[in-house]
């Protein structure tokens, strides 16, 4: 069972901006980094965002992190056909000496 | 070019047991911690171990406490999970990770190896 609650499914149409939302707690999220990662179909997961909000080097400016208290959200604009993939949010957890992952967005571009 | 190879799944029975290896690449393996991470069929990603460069921090998912056991052999630049009593709900494909430094995140990841656990 996920610590991590995230929204199960986000759409946009190309060009739009969409949210993705990552509900913690103060163990998790409320006091350590947020990371943000996509996998797209048949693929293993690729790094997206690291310390809440920053892009590892190849990753587009379109996708950005934030996060506020025990939330944490990726924002993805101008949203392209390519950008269909899971989304799963994640953080340490000082109460389970373990690190926990979202349950995980699936975002569509109709 | 920084490649994370996994190796070792397949089919086994409930109770049995697999070990699973990956094999690194193309970095100073000694330097990083490791992770492994699971995703169950149609599933989303689980966390389950971490050990540090040198072995002597580790920390695991409470889901495989008693059962699996992780370990590294820097000099093969090999990282292992030894997964005993294994059960269905094991079933899952599993991915090593690297740790990278300054809280940067699982910044590579290998293709993943499938486990399925089933009589």
């Amino acid at each position: 069972q996920s610590v991590l609650t995230q929204t199960p499914s986000a759409s946009g149409t190309p060009g739009q901006r969409v949210t993705i939302s990552c509900s913690g707690s103060s163990s998790n999220i409320g006091s350590n980094y947020v990371y943000w990662y996509q996998q797209l179909p048949g693929t293993a997961p690729k790094l997206l965002i690291y310390r809440n909000n920053q892009r590892p080097s190849g990753v587009p400016d379109r996708f950005s992190g934030s996060r506020s208290g025990t939330s944490a959200s990726l924002a993805i604009s101008g949203l392209r056909s390519e950008d269909e993939a899971d989304y799963y949010c994640a953080a340490w957890d000082d109460s389970l000496s373990g690190y926990v992952f979202g349950t995980g967005t699936k975002v569509t571009v109709v | 070019e920084v490649q994370l190879v996994e190796s070792g799944g397949g089919l086994v029975q409930p109770g049995g047991s697999l070990r699973l290896s990956c094999a690194a690449s193309g970095f100073n393996f000694s330097d990083y911690s490791m992770n492994w991470v699971r995703q169950a069929p149609g599933k989303g990603l689980e966390w389950i171990y971490y050990i540090s460069s040198s072995s002597g921090s580790i920390y695991y998912a409470d889901s495989v406490k008693g059962r699996f056991t992780i370990s590294r052999d820097n000099a093969r630049n090999s990282l292992f999970l030894q997964m005993d009593s294994l059960r269905a709900e094991d079933t899952a494909v599993y991915y090593c990770a690297r740790d990278a430094y300054n809280f940067v995140g699982f910044d590579y990841w290998g293709q993943g190896t499938l486990v399925t656990v089933s009589s």
